[in-house]
């Protein structure tokens, strides 16, 4: 199974700063990573899916890139409402697999 | 307008069965794929398995032995079925359409393993 790392585990963070999640798969999994937002006590939302494609509703500061093995959920701008933890997930070998998450907590 | 509801007990007795259902509205299970993730009380999330739009199933390989997932498209219904259940597999079970942006997730549903 791919498993997928990501880092930090925990990134505090302050208003207005432009951050940077990684998510690192232990095999290629091409450009099928996705990125999915958790804020407590709701369900998970899709943010970026195939690396780097958009989704309709969610802000623009939300980009991802990378492709391989390497990728990275970046946010130009952190907003408080932005405090979720960030989940990365792989579609691109049976099972599919998500990584431990990163939680955003304020500085 | 497009939606997923997931139901089922919300006690289940160690080494009982669990049986969820999701039911989709909004559009055609032969049309998409649905899928199964579950989060521990307090952890991550966790990829259970999949109802792909054609019927064929796809499972995680630590549940593959005790998961099962079905469908009834006359229903518009995704079923989960995993037996012997422990203490270790309470948490919230979600179904949803992962990168399919119009289905989203259901809001999951609440099951504790206890006696």
């Amino acid at each position: 199974d791919v498993v997928l790392t990501q880092s930090p585990a925990t990134l505090s963070v302050t208003p207005g700063e432009r951050i940077s999640l990684s998510c690192r798969a232990s095999e290629s999994v091409d450009t099928y990573l996705h990125w999915y937002q958790q804020k407590p006590n709701e369900s998970p939302r899709l943010l970026i899916k195939y690396a780097s494609q958009s989704i309709s509703g969610i802000p623009s500061r939300f980009s991802g890139s990378g492709s391989g093995t390497d990728f990275t959920l970046s946010i130009n701008g952190v907003e408080l409402e932005d405090l979720s933890i960030y989940y990365c997930q792989q579609g691109n070998s049976l099972p599919y697999t998500f990584g431990a998450g990163t939680k955003l907590e304020l500085k | 307008q497009v939606q997923l509801t997931e139901s089922g007990p919300g006690l289940v007795h160690p080494s009982e069965t669990l049986s969820l259902t999701c039911t989709v509205s909004g559009f055609s299970l032969t049309g998409y794929s649905v899928y199964w993730v579950r989060q521990p009380s307090g952890k991550g999330l966790e990829w259970m398995g999949r109802m792909r739009y054609n019927g064929d199933t796809s499972y995680n390989s630590a549940l593959k032995s005790r998961l099962s997932i079905s469908r009834d498209t006359s229903k518009n219904q995704v079923f989960l079925k995993m037996n012997s259940l422990q203490t270790d597999d309470t948490g919230t079970y979600y179904c949803t359409g992962l990168t399919t942006e119009a289905m989203g997730w259901g809001q999951g549903v609440m099951v504790t393993v206890s006696s």
